[in-house]
């Protein structure tokens, strides 16, 4: 089955800076999805991307299909965005996400 | 919030018990998708039904069933628990089967002791 590879696994910033999270997959994909898991453990869509960039207040998110990744950008974090960014796809045809294991974030104040 | 509603938020039981995890989707979604969140196998898909039958299949052990209704909600049903079982349960809905966004409820977390 395709493969999902989510980097860095784990990731420490300090309130205010930027980051970027990798998302790779094995095969093309017909829908993809970035989440936030909060530490209450609810998930959070924040895009469904399955190519082209999209925006939203100080989050964004690139996927570039042909080369199978996507990038999801964080800018001027809060502790707020603690939490687990998980990166989902599913293929042609099917109908299951399958989630990579996801990038732990910390901003700390 | 999702709009998609799980109940019991959380549901402490033991080995060997059964228990009904149910799922409300949100309105005008066909389609109800069960996930199991451990620690050691990440987020699983488990089960799909659209618009009352059941569309497809992941890793779902034959302990666990589920059913969606003609009201369209859905229950997966868990039966001779083992430890091993103990979990985060997710519900997610669509509008579609396919290449369409899926939305989550806030999740099921089945202690088994």
């Amino acid at each position: 089955g395709i493969q999902v590879e989510q980097s860095p696994p784990d990731l420490i910033l300090q309130e205010g800076a930027n980051s970027t999270l990798r998302c790779n997959f094995s095969d093309s994909v017909n829908n993809l999805q970035w989440f936030h898991q909060n530490p209450w453990g609810q998930l959070i869509n924040l895009f469904y991307i399955p190519s082209g960039t999209k925006q939203n207040g100080r989050l964004s998110a690139t996927t570039v299909a042909t080369e199978r990744y996507s990038l999801l950008y964080i800018s001027s974090s809060q502790t707020t965005d603690s939490g687990v960014y998980f990166c989902a796809v599913a293929q042609g045809g099917s109908e299951k996400l399958v989630f990579g294991k996801g990038t732990k974030l910390t901003v700390n104040p | 919030d999702s709009g998609v509603t799980q109940t019991p938020k959380h549901l402490i039981t033991a080995t060997g018990q059964r228990v009904t995890l149910r799922c409300s989707p949100r309105s005008g979604d066909l389609s109800v998708y069960w996930y199991q969140q451990s620690l050691d196998q990440g987020l699983q898909f488990l089960i799909q039904y659209y618009n009352g039958e059941e569309r497809a299949k992941g890793n779902i052990l034959e302990r666990f069933s589920a059913q969606q209704f003609p009201d369209l909600h859905s229950e997966l049903n868990l039966s001779s628990l083992e430890l091993g079982d103990s979990a985060l349960y997710f519900c997610a809905s669509s509008v579609m089967s396919v290449n369409t966004e899926a939305f989550f409820g806030q999740g099921t977390r089945l202690t088994v002791v």
